[in-house]
């Protein structure tokens, strides 16, 4: 099955930039998903990118895809201490596949 | 339409007791979706249903798992006989399918097993 792989810990300061890694098994994913979830709360959707495009912007966020590597990747600009949480990577297919898998998640420390 | 609500946000239970926990989705979402989480871990996928069908039931960890979505509405997911090991948050999320919007996320419940 699919398997997602991100590295567990980030730290920034705020205003700098922050980017997260993710790597992937499953190829046949059409839409891949950055989830955001803050303590105690479930998760929220920031952004996501459809496989035949290599890169999205979306305001503070880009993605980039590496389809060949399966490799994702989530920069946040000008990162603030309001984007302290855990993010996960989800590959999926937008709903007709059944579910989204996900991983450990990567948990961004802003220091101000 | 307040999002994907979920019942009750948080629950105590003695081991061996029978808990349900209940989801509310976005309305016009025929598709909803139960998931685990655990400390430190990300959400594991349990279950899924389109409308009133449930698709996939494999992932649901023991046969002391079920779940339901009687009128293709609302959801309960109930565990029963529970163990300490059930201490954890449950997770519903809703989304329409052939959309590419991903899902929407309750808030959670939270299980303590003591």
């Amino acid at each position: 099955g699919e398997d997602v792989e991100q590295s567990l810990f980030l730290s920034v300061r705020e205003g700098d930039s922050s980017v997260i890694n993710c790597t992937y098994t499953d190829s046949s994913s059409t839409y891949l998903y950055w989830y955001k979830q803050e303590p105690g709360a479930g998760l929220q959707l920031l952004t996501y990118i459809f496989s035949n495009m290599d890169m999205k912007q979306d305001q503070r966020l880009t993605v980039l895809l590496n389809k060949k590597d399966k490799h994702l990747s989530l920069r946040i600009a000008d990162t603030q201490t309001g984007d302290s949480a855990i993010y996960f990577c989800a590959p999926g297919d937008g709903g007709s596949q059944g579910n989204l898998i996900f991983g450990k998640g990567t948990k961004l420390s802003v220091k101000p | 339409d307040t999002g994907v609500s979920q019942n009750p946000r948080h629950k105590i239970t003695k081991r061996g007791q029978n808990v349900t926990f209940r989801c509310d989705p976005i309305s016009e979402h025929n598709r909803l979706y139960w998931y685990r989480q655990t400390l430190g871990q990300g959400p594991e996928f349990l279950t899924y249903f389109q409308n009133e069908a449930q698709l996939e039931k494999s992932r649901l960890l023991s046969d002391r798992f079920s779940a339901e979505r009687p009128k293709g509405s609302f959801s309960t997911l109930e565990i029963q006989r529970t163990e300490q090991g059930d201490s954890a948050m449950y997770l519903c999320a809703s989304s329409l399918a052939g959309t590419v919007y991903g899902y929407t996320f309750g808030s959670g419940t939270r299980l303590t097993v003591v």
